[in-house]
């Protein structure tokens, strides 16, 4: 079975900082993606960034990137020039190819200082 | 492009009473999921549609929850009886290659 772990509960970073929110996953398949998820006050999910296990190179979305290491299962999230809009629940999910199933981790509260 | 519609967006409800919710997929989505998540933790699937087939139903409390998706469009869950730990709020998604989430509803069970 597949899981996903998020050890840190909750986080806080200033205002133009960079923070890292890590994510571990345990599957023995080789065929999966990863995502994290933001999930703002407003209890919207949003999708922020998408990995494809196969892909050697990791993802990046504006000020948002990854850093997938798959032999360690790893899938750490780290936020570049943190702006108050940030401030949100985030979420790291796996989605293995074939089984239309997503498992979510418990999530980490990331919250953004003025 | 239109998002993930639900409604109602807030439902309070006494124990052993009813209460249903609807959600309205993207257009062309042939995917759409209800997700449970209660306060403090991550959504947990309770089922999952692939047009109006079940795909995953293995975590819905089927003694009290039910769900349908007619026409492989819209879709309502139900559930009846509710209990307190059915206080959560309830995620609809629905996906082509990528997944879109509703705003959810937000169940309390008094």
């Amino acid at each position: 079975a597949q899981t996903v772990t998020q050890s840190q509960p909750e986080m806080s970073v200033q205002e133009a900082e960079t923070v890292t929110l890590s994510c571990t996953y345990d599957t023995s398949e080789n065929n999966y993606y990863l995502f994290w998820y933001k999930q703002p006050p407003s209890r919207q999910m949003i999708l922020v960034i998408r990995q494809e296990a196969y892909k050697q190179q990791n993802a990046t979305e504006n000020r948002f990137s990854v850093n997938f290491q798959k032999a360690a299962k790893s899938f750490s999230l780290k936020i570049s020039d943190s702006q108050l809009g940030d401030t949100a629940m985030y979420f790291c999910a796996f989605f293995l190819v074939g089984t239309y199933k997503y498992i979510f981790g418990t999530g980490t509260r990331l919250k953004v200082l003025a | 492009e239109a998002g993930v519609a639900q409604s109602p967006r807030y439902k309070i409800i006494e124990k052993r009473q009813s209460v249903a919710f609807w959600c309205n997929p993207i257009s062309g989505h042939a995917t759409l999921y209800w997700y449970q998540q209660i306060l403090g933790q991550g959504p947990k699937l309770l089922i999952q549609f692939q047009n109006n087939g079940v795909v995953d139903d293995s975590q819905l409390p089927k003694d009290r929850f039910s769900a349908e998706r007619l026409k492989g469009v819209d879709s309502t869950l139900k559930i009846q009886p509710a209990k307190l730990e059915d206080s959560a709020v309830y995620l609809c998604a629905s996906s082509l290659e990528r997944k879109y989430f509703g705003p959810g509803t937000r169940l309390t069970v008094t």
